[in-house]
Order: C-alpha cells, then sequence, then structure tokens
C-alpha cells in the first residue's frame, strides 16, 4: 500500500498564526483526503483534494481558514490559519489505494 | 443519512478473550466496511475491509461479521492479547463512488494480562 509522509508530526503554535502541514505519498493518487480528530475522538473530514481542481470542503470547514494546494498527484499541503485553541488537534493526511484508504502518521497541533 | 454508530465506546477483555466491537449504519449506498486500528500518537491503520456480498471475512485472528439486512457489522479479535489494546475505528463508504469514508465513534480497547 501507499507510504503516506507528514511534517511536522507536531508542533506548538501562537494563537493567531498559522502552520502548513504537508503531506507526500510513494505513487500517484487521483484524491487526497484532509482529516481532523480532536482529543479522545474519532475522525472528521475537513476536504478532499484533487490535483488540477479546487478542494472540496466538509460542512463546518471552509477555504478561508484550511485553505489547501494540491500542485500535482503525489504532494499536498493544509494550511491552519489564524489558529486558537480550538484547532488543538491531530491532522491526518489520507489516500485511497488498491488496498483501501491509508493515513498517515498525523501532525499533532497544538495552539497555545 | 450518512452516519455510522459504534458500541462500546470502552472495552475491557481479559488475554485470550474474544472482544466484539458493533457497528450500525444506515446509507444501503455503502459498499465498503473498514475497520481501523489506532494506537497512541499514530494514524489509524486499516486492519480488515469486507465488501456487501460476503458475510463473513477472516484475517489472522481479526473477523468481520456483516450483516446486510439489519444494516449491521462487528469485528472480532480472536486470542486477544495486551499489545491489542487500542482504540479501533469502523468505518463505511461508497468505494465504487470514491465516496469518503464515514467513521464511527471509536472503541478504545484494553486487553488485560
Amino acid at each position: 500500500s501507499a507510504v503516506i509522509s507528514q511534517k511536522p508530526s507536531r508542533d506548538i503554535c501562537q494563537r493567531g498564526t498559522s502552520l502548513t502541514i504537508q503531506c507526500q505519498v510513494d505513487s500517484q493518487v487521483t484524491m487526497m483526503f484532509w482529516y481532523r480528530q480532536q482529543p479522545g475522538q474519532s475522525l472528521t473530514l475537513i476536504a478532499t483534494a484533487n490535483q488540477g481542481s479546487e478542494a472540496t470542503y466538509e460542512s463546518g470547514f471552509v477555504i478561508d481558514k484550511f485553505p489547501i494546494s494540491r500542485p500535482n498527484l503525489t504532494f499536498s499541503t493544509l494550511t491552519v490559519s489564524n489558529m486558537s485553541p480550538e484547532d488543538s488537534s491531530i491532522y491526518l493526511c489520507s489516500v485511497d489505494t488498491t488496498y483501501g484508504y491509508t493515513f498517515g502518521s498525523g501532525t499533532r497541533l497544538t495552539v497555545v | 443519512q450518512q452516519q455510522v454508530k459504534q458500541s462500546p465506546q470502552s472495552l475491557i477483555v481479559q488475554k485470550g478473550g474474544i472482544p466484539i466491537i458493533n457497528c450500525a449504519y444506515e446509507n444501503t449506498a455503502f459498499d465498503y466496511f473498514p475497520w481501523y486500528q489506532q494506537f497512541p500518537g499514530k494514524g489509524p491503520a486499516l486492519l480488515i475491509a469486507i465488501r456487501p456480498d460476503v458475510s463473513e471475512k477472516k484475517e489472522g485472528r481479526f473477523t468481520i461479521s456483516f450483516n446486510k439486512s439489519a444494516k449491521q457489522f462487528s469485528l472480532h479479535i480472536m486470542d486477544s492479547q495486551p499489545g491489542d489494546s487500542a482504540t479501533y475505528f469502523c468505518a463505511a463508504s461508497i468505494k465504487s463512488g470514491n465516496e469518503k469514508l464515514t467513521f464511527g465513534t471509536g472503541t478504545r480497547l484494553t486487553i488485560i494480562p
């Protein structure tokens, strides 16, 4: 199955700042997914990113807060903008492969 | 409505026992039902998945039972070990339509020696 590398693995950020999370896949994939997992909770889809088109956001998530780039078939970024303590979560990227949906190890974000 | 309900929220089983985690769904268009295992500080890892055309699938010590008419599926872990202690998530999607995964709320499983 695909190997996904996420950077950074964790970060502590000041409120009001922005953080960009990178997701690199070792094979070309059509769709990449960005999830948020709040402490002790399940996974919630933020958006779906297709190469060459605008990302599709789920209800409750907006592009101004979570801009996404998808410059090619192996890479995507998610930016968490104007952060507040409520944004403290694990952010995960995922891809759909022949073997099923595979997840990166996540970025643990703490906003202080 | 795209919901997947998972129970129990937490489960404690003695080593060698068979923990069972249950999920129920509403959307009859779902055609792919995976289970994920997540250890602290790690991303979810795919354990096993089933399509609705079979009623059971086994991979090693993990078994999915699927009841299409009841819209329910469950995970059984045979001969459970302390290393199986993790959070387990069921999920569902319309894979044929490249749809997103909808996750259950998760079950924190603890296997005691």
